[in-house]
């Protein structure tokens, strides 16, 4: 059965610096997501994109966040300049069509960790 | 706007008894409504889904759930607990419209299995 894929499984960097967070999503989906959870708290929504655009975003997507999908298959997620607070695991997910009655399918997140 | 409530951080049952974890969902629109599971270390997987069909949704694993719109509530239910059910559970409501709107996630429900 078809899976989202993330990359990688755990990223450690040191605050300021940029870091990459990869996902390749189901191949024929649509709309494309990243969620953040950060340790002890609920699943936020960041950004969606599709049709090579962001959709929407939380206000949590500011400034130092950017988001690509360089080819075909991958979607990332590009933190400019890391904080602390940065510090949660990230959730790659992918949705088949339109409509919204269709769940989003999950990858099993990078858990990234920022000192 | 949309909301989920989930009314329980921590649910503890003994192997064998019946679960509930209860949902309210708030939304301006007829909504989609989710259940999502986490187990330790891993990532989401969906467990059920209510997409305006029947109201009784059957998911994996024995459980289901009850689309109750008069008390906005999308409680989660299995007959008889299993140890390897301890985990974390998620409640979650997408708008109606769908288009590329994000998940909002309940807080979460930690599901403890006493054997």
């Amino acid at each position: 059965e078809p899976e989202v894929t993330q990359t990688p499984s755990h990223q450690v960097t040191q605050m300021g610096q940029e870091v990459i967070l990869r996902c390749v999503p189901i191949s024929n989906h649509l709309y494309f997501y990243w969620y953040r959870q950060i340790l002890g708290q609920k699943v936020e929504f960041l950004v969606s994109f599709y049709n090579n655009e962001i959709s929407e975003k939380s206000e949590i997507f500011d400034d130092q966040f950017s988001v690509e999908r360089p080819d075909g298959s991958n979607f990332t997620l590009k933190i400019r300049s890391t904080k602390l607070e940065d510090s949660a695991m990230y959730f790659c997910a992918s949705r088949p069509r339109t409509s919204g009655r269709y769940e989003q399918f999950f990858g099993p997140g990078t858990r990234l960790t920022v000192l | 706007a949309q909301s989920v409530t989930q009314l329980d951080s921590h649910v503890s049952v003994s192997e064998g008894t019946p679960v509930l974890l209860r949902c309210n969902y708030s939304s301006s629109y007829s909504p989609s409504l989710f259940w999502y599971v986490q187990h330790p270390n891993k990532g989401l997987q969906l467990l059920l889904k209510y997409t305006s069909a029947a109201t009784l949704v059957k998911g994996i694993n024995g459980f289901e759930a009850e689309f109750k719109k008069s008390e906005t509530s999308f409680h989660l239910t299995k007959p008889s607990a299993h140890m390897s059910d301890a985990a974390e559970y998620f409640c979650v409501v997408s708008a109606a419209g769908g288009g590329a709107d994000g998940l909002t996630f309940g807080k979460g429900t930690h599901l403890i299995i006493q054997p």
